[in-house]
């Protein structure tokens, strides 16, 4: 089973509007959520990064962290064409060993 | 930024021939990673090393192997490529320790194709 699972699968918003992106760790120990963006042909670039309950806000970019359910979400509002990307979350729970989701495909449409 | 080269950025191998993928990086990092990517998968990762001597198995090291001579380099090896292992291999270092909220760097990554 994977141990951090993101949902939608794929995602699909008009230019201008929010988008919700998924993550749950399966592991009680979580202390750490990142999240990633990766464009396409391109490497990966962290976006943001939460420990504590609540939320975290950076411009259009806020992340949500829950930690008795294990969930994190990202929403991002006005959303734009060039914030089309593979968002990936990933969690700390292994220590050094630093383990992604399968990510989220967000297409902005303009 | 944090700079993480890796080489070839393209390779073409031979079933059953011998790949090496390189890894530098300059940031003094302890913590280097070698994950692959596909089409459905996301990133999973292969092996990983604490520090030049160390290497760790990751979630999928099977077919796999990895070397860390020194802070600064991290190679991939694959003794016997086979089609299955065609991918986009990404390397990326880090002070992550599960304590901290450190990020990881990516290099660009390499395209292996085995024929």
């Amino acid at each position: 089973q994977q141990k951090v699972q993101q949902s939608p699968e794929s995602l699909i918003v008009p230019e201008g509007g929010m988008a919700s992106l998924n993550c749950t760790s399966s592991d009680r120990n979580v202390d750490y959520f990142w999240w990633y963006r990766q464009h396409s042909g391109k490497s990966p670039k962290m976006l943001m990064s939460i420990f504590s309950n609540g939320e975290k806000e950076e411009g259009r970019f806020t992340v949500h962290l829950n930690k008795a359910s294990l969930h994190t979400s990202l929403h991002i509002r006005d959303s734009q064409p060039s914030d089309s990307a593979l968002y990936l979350c990933a969690d700390d729970t292994n220590a050094y060993k630093v383990i992604f989701g399968k990510g989220t495909h967000l297409h902005v449409l303009p | 930024e944090a700079a993480v080269t890796q080489s070839p950025r393209n390779k073409v191998a031979v079933t059953g021939g011998k790949v090496t993928l390189s890894c530098n990086q300059t940031n003094n990092h302890n913590n280097m990673y070698w994950y692959r990517q596909d089409t459905g998968h996301g990133l999973r990762l292969i092996h990983y090393s604490y520090g030049a001597g160390s290497t760790e198995k990751g979630d999928i090291p099977d077919g796999y192997k990895a070397s860390r001579p020194s802070q600064e380099n991290f190679s991939l090896i694959l003794e016997l490529a086979t089609p299955s292992q065609t991918s986009v291999y990404f390397c990326a270092s880090g002070d992550v320790t599960g304590a901290s909220n450190e990020r990881l760097f990516f290099g660009h990554g390499t395209k292996l194709s085995v024929l």
